[in-house]
């Protein structure tokens, strides 16, 4: 069993609805991520915090908005999707963002349909 | 910038047989080399990792050897089982963030 878990495992919504992707991990992490993996693709880094700050964003179009509640707690608010969005997320955490070494451990996913 | 080819592509051998997975990386800074594993609705799982004072690392069938002077790392399976049959990513690591090879399909036939 995955030490990272995300809430729901598959997601349908059309184009107009609001929806949030919800990830958590109580390992003590400090940073967390969020990744779109197209079938057939490798994991595709969309965010990430580090100690609860937003560090990096891969330049992702404004209808996706992150959040990170507290250190165990990762959202990702979606809004206006387009088809082409349809892919799995992904949620990772690892130790810290520049911590030398150290593995990052993804949950299993949301899969995601836009209609 | 950070680039990691992989091959193949796809491989498909029979149980008990070995295969092997190679990368290679650009970026002279990347200091820890991971592998993961996704299984059809999984998430990638960690299968094992080597830092760059390292040459080769083991774990039961799994082994990753490095060679830093070419830049490149493979991942070694011993013995494959069914179950192995997955999809394989590489990684290395630089600063901060990951940089994914993009993937090899691993088919092991009973």
């Amino acid at each position: 069993d995955t030490e990272v878990t995300q809430t729901p495992k598959h997601l349908v919504m059309g184009m107009t609805n609001k929806k949030s992707l919800k990830c958590e991990q109580h390992m003590g992490h400090r940073a967390m991520y969020w990744y779109k993996q197209k079938a057939k693709k490798p994991p595709e880094l969309m965010f990430v915090y580090s100690y609860e700050k937003l560090s990096i964003n891969e330049s992702v179009p404004s209808r996706f908005s992150p959040e990170c509640p507290n250190s165990s707690l990762l959202n990702l608010h979606l809004h206006a999707l387009q088809p082409e969005d349809s892919a799995l997320y992904l949620c990772a955490s690892s130790q810290g963002l520049t911590a030398l070494n150290q593995p990052q451990h993804f949950g299993d996913g949301t899969r995601l349909s836009i209609l | 910038g950070e680039n990691v080819e992989q091959h193949p592509s796809t491989l498909s051998v029979q149980e008990g047989d070995s295969a092997v997975i190679k990368c290679t990386y650009s970026d002279s800074a990347s200091n820890y080399f991971p592998w993961y594993k996704q299984e059809l609705g999984k998430g990638p799982q960690l299968i094992i990792d080597i830092r760059s004072n390292v040459g080769e690392k083991k774990d039961q069938r799994i082994a990753v050897t490095l060679n830093k002077t070419a830049k490149h790392f493979s991942l070694h399976i011993t013995e494959t089982q069914p179950e192995d049959s997955a999809v394989y990513f590489c990684a290395q690591k630089g600063y901060s963030t990951l940089t994914f090879g993009k993937g090899t399909m691993l088919l092991v036939s009973p």
